[in-house]
């Protein structure tokens, strides 16, 4: 089946850092990526949906200065979360779509990130 | 706007069967999903519906009714490994996924 990797799994940073997320698909092509956050006992939250070479559309009140997001490649998207607070501890999970499968996403292990 | 419901939790005894609801309104439809969440850990694929009727794998199996915007997930024999969260999403008509807050279960012995 299609892997998803994430990197780090878990990271622990200091207020007013930045923290970079890796998402990649392992065996196959991914044009789309999906940010989501998860806040404890909460659902799923979509952050950003991100396509291979182009810009990311982001969803309403998520500030794209301080989520930056790249999706350099097919298999290879990066969300960094710039001055970093404790109020963005949460858990990030992505997701990838495979080229032409728009009804399957295969999600990546999740992130945990605590902010000091 | 998009809404997806399904109970916030449920209990069940170990052994037995259990029943997941989700109804919900979309601008579009284009499959539903059911996932299964434990604490700390991502979303795991457990279905796929996108026509009417009841699809089974094993101790799982999904309903779907798109006439009623209503689905179900069917558990049997439950086991304490599947204390869990199930989400609920639905593919709208951008192929984009709008999830459920999820419906904790919760298995006792």
């Amino acid at each position: 089946g299609a892997v998803v990797s994430q990197h780090p799994s878990r990271v622990i940073c200091k207020s007013g850092t930045s923290v970079k997320i890796e998402c990649r698909s392992l065996d196959f092509q991914a044009t789309t990526m999906f940010w989501y956050r998860q806040f404890p006992k909460k659902s799923l939250m979509l952050m950003a949906t991100s396509n291979e070479g182009s810009k990311a559309t982001y969803e309403q009140g998520v500030e794209k200065d301080k989520f930056l997001i790249n999706h350099a490649s097919l298999t290879l998207s990066t969300l960094t979360v710039t001055s970093a607070h404790p109020e963005d501890s949460s858990f990030y999970i992505c997701s990838a779509r495979d080229l032409g499968a728009y009804n399957e996403q295969f999600f990546g292990p999740g992130t945990r990130l605590t902010v000091l | 706007g998009q809404n997806i419901d399904q109970p916030t939790e449920m209990t069940a005894t170990e052994g037995a069967i259990v029943q997941i609801n989700c109804t919900y309104q979309t601008s579009g439809f284009n499959g539903l999903f059911w996932y299964q969440q434990h604490a700390g850990e991502a979303p795991t694929f457990l279905s796929y519906n996108v026509l009417d009727g009841l699809e089974e794998k094993g101790r799982f199996s999904s309903f779907l009714s798109r006439s009623k915007g209503y689905s179900y997930l069917l558990l049997k024999e439950l086991q304490m490994k599947d204390s869990a969260s199930y989400l609920c999403a639905v593919l709208d008509s951008n192929y984009q996924l709008i999830w459920g807050a999820g419906t904790k279960l919760i298995i006792k012995p």
